[in-house]
């Protein structure tokens, strides 16, 4: 059973615009993580978010946590190159989470 | 810098063969786990374990099976490969907040 849908599945974008991929579930979770993976290597943690509302700020990186906390947001401003790659969301609470299948960004030069 | 490690970035067994895939992290976490990760799947929870010699099933456990002798290492075993256990292999360790993973194991079967 899949807990967390995100969307889209596959995003192709040029350099300088901005995007928001979303993750969704039915769930309500204590916390929920972001990663980024690029290919052949592990999911790198970005932010944690525990709080219903709460709102993170990473750089270019924006990332919002439902009020409540089924739901989450990942916007990213003026896209780049290095942001190429596969945005993974987890939920759970405690020590185990469980992961949505991923929005796979290309930002093109 | 803190790590985890997997012991091999590929892997080519042959069905039937018994593989080992070793997960070692510096970190004095009391958490590992152990998942893989297929196109359209996501990430699948295998095994994990919260202390030095105890494990629980995840969401995947058949076919699998895991050793922690030493806080350190966890090591997933795949009792007899097949070919439908192709796939990337992932170790993490965490504490509460977050998962450290390693670069990936992935393993072909023919």
């Amino acid at each position: 059973t899949q807990l967390l849908e995100q969307s889209p599945q596959f995003l192709s974008i040029q350099e300088g615009e901005n995007l928001t991929v979303y993750c969704n579930s039915s769930s309500v979770f204590s916390s929920l993580q972001w990663y980024r993976q690029e290919p052949g290597e592990g999911p790198v943690l970005l932010v944690t978010v525990v709080t219903g509302g709460e709102v993170k700020k990473l750089k270019r990186l924006t990332f919002q946590f439902g009020d409540a906390r089924k739901d989450s947001s990942l916007h990213i401003t003026a896209a780049q190159p290095g942001d190429t790659g596969l945005y993974l969301c987890a939920g759970g609470s405690g020590n185990q989470f469980y992961f949505g299948t991923g929005t796979s960004l290309t930002v093109i030069p | 810098d803190v790590k985890v490690t997997q012991s091999s970035r590929y892997l080519v067994k042959r069905t039937g063969e018994k593989v080992f895939l070793e997960c070692v992290q510096d970190m004095d976490h009391e958490n590992m786990f152990w998942y893989r990760q297929d196109p359209g799947l996501g990430l699948r929870l295998i095994y994990f374990s919260y202390d030095v010699k105890m494990k629980e099933k995840g969401d995947i456990p058949e076919g699998y099976s895991v050793s922690r002798e030493k806080k350190e290492r966890f090591s997933l075993i795949l009792e007899s490969a097949s070919t439908n256990q192709t796939s990337m292999y992932l170790c993490a360790s965490s504490v509460w907040g977050g998962y450290t993973f390693g670069s990936g194991t992935r393993l072909t079967v023919v």
